[in-house]
């Protein structure tokens, strides 16, 4: 069964630090989200990306954020400068074009800001 | 924004026990989704509802969707261990492309 690929785990970064996370979606899916959940609270979306650009954002994905898609198969969020509160796991996930297709998930990397 | 709340907020049953969670939406439900997470990990895709009164079952999970009520249901039959974890509910507006979550509900399973 095809998978969302996530690297790396964990990372633990000082705070102020710049961070990249790397995804790598399934391979005939269009469409790719970041998500993140704060320890014991929901999980929260961050954006979604179609199309080589961004089309919808939250609140929490501020200017410190962005997201790349450099090649053909990597999906990347980076955060320029982070803060204790960027503390999370970070999910990426991906969809192929349809309403009737599901959000299949990667297993997260675990980002420690200290 | 859609709010989706999820009851019970915890449930430990015996094995071989049947078992229901629900998920509850404060505004019209387009799709509604059930991910399975295990602590520390990634949410597993168990199934996707969209049309009042679907219903999909996988393996000893059914789920229903009830959109007059804005409410799904996860139901379980014949309870395992391996059925433990954190059962999640997400719903789309249509519309948007992210999906709103419940906070789940974490369910255990003894022995």
């Amino acid at each position: 069964e095809p998978e969302v690929t996530q690297t790396p785990s964990h990372q633990v970064t000082q705070m102020g630090q710049e961070v990249i996370l790397r995804c790598v979606p399934i391979s005939n899916h269009l469409y790719f989200y970041w998500y993140r959940q704060i320890l014991g609270q929901k999980v929260e979306f961050l954006v979604s990306f179609y199309n080589n650009e961004i089309s919808e954002k939250s609140e929490i994905f501020d200017d410190q954020f962005s997201v790349e898609r450099p090649d053909g198969s990597n999906f990347t969020l980076k955060i320029r400068s982070t803060k204790l509160e960027d503390s999370a796991m970070y999910f990426c996930a991906s969809r192929r074009q349809g309403a009737v297709y599901g959000y299949t998930f990667g297993s997260g990397t675990r980002l420690t800001v200290v | 924004s859609q709010e989706l709340e999820q009851s019970p907020q915890s449930l430990i049953v015996q094995e071989g026990k049947n078992l229901t969670i629900n998920c509850t939406s404060s505004k019209t439900l387009y799709g509604l989704y059930w991910y399975k997470q295990k602590y520390g990990e990634g949410l597993i895709f168990l199934m996707m509802l969209q049309k009042g009164g679907e219903e999909k079952s996988h393996e000893k999970i059914t789920a229903k969707l009830d959109e007059k009520k804005q409410q799904s249901s996860l139901h379980i039959t014949a309870s395992q261990p391996s059925h433990a974890g954190i059962y999640l509910c997400g719903a789309d507006r249509g519309g948007s492309e992210k999906l709103v979550f419940g906070k789940g509900t974490k369910l255990t399973v003894n022995p």
